[in-house]
């Protein structure tokens, strides 16, 4: 089954580095998503992205947070400046369609550690 | 306010029992809810969802309840078994696609 894949699955950073997370959502997906769970916490909503631009953002997603289709099959989550607490999991979903009866396929997530 | 609630963070079961999961929400614009299994070190992994106009939703040993009126939506999983053991989260989602995690359940099912 399609699966989406996300790179790398740790990452350690340097608070104030600049940190890019990569996605490679189902092939035949054209919706696609962000989310983040900090440690014992809610899986959080941070941005969602279609037809090459943002649709809606969370107030989480704020100026140091950006994302981007680079190409046909990639899609990042770029946070410019990394603050402690921005140490959480990051998960990217993908969608076929925007109706409801189709669910977000996740992945694995990326670990990302700021020190 | 777009809150979803699970609250009962543990539940142990035996297996071939029934295992019922709840979750309630506050916000009455939510357009379907999904339930999402998830292992460690693994992504969500989507089990059933439900439409906000629907009142069940039955996909094999997995059945979604929603009561309106009450804001409230549980899962029912007969038989339970082993391997069922993980944490659930209930989500409600918007047709734009934003999906409002509850905090999620961690399931046991005893051999």
């Amino acid at each position: 089954e399609p699966e989406v894949t996300q790179t790398p699955s740790h990452q350690v950073t340097q608070m104030g580095q600049e940190v890019i997370l990569r996605c490679v959502p189902i092939s035949n997906h054209l919706y696609f998503y962000w989310y983040r769970q900090i440690l014992g916490q809610k899986v959080e909503f941070l941005v969602s992205f279609y037809n090459n631009e943002i649709s809606e953002k969370s107030e989480i997603f704020d100026d140091q947070f950006s994302v981007e289709r680079p190409d046909g099959s990639n899609f990042t989550l770029k946070i410019r400046s990394t603050k402690l607490e921005d140490s959480a999991m990051y998960f990217c979903a993908s969608k076929f369609d925007s109706y409801s009866n189709q669910p977000q396929h996740f992945g694995d997530g990326t670990r990302l550690s700021i020190l | 306010d777009q809150q979803v609630k699970q609250n009962s963070p543990s539940l142990s079961v035996q297996e071939g029992r029934i295992s019922i999961l709840n979750c309630d929400y506050t916000n009455s614009m939510f357009d379907y809810f999904l339930w999402y299994k998830k292992y460690p070190a693994e992504g969500p992994t989507f089990l059933i969802s439900i439409s906000s106009i629907k009142d069940k939703n039955e996909d094999g040993r997995f059945t979604v309840f929603l009561n309106k009126s009450a804001k409230h939506l549980s899962l029912h999983i007969v038989p339970s078994q082993p391997g069922d053991s993980a944490v659930y989260f209930c989500a409600g989602g918007f047709n734009t696609g934003k999906l409002i995690f509850g905090q999620g359940t961690t399931l046991q099912v005893k051999p």
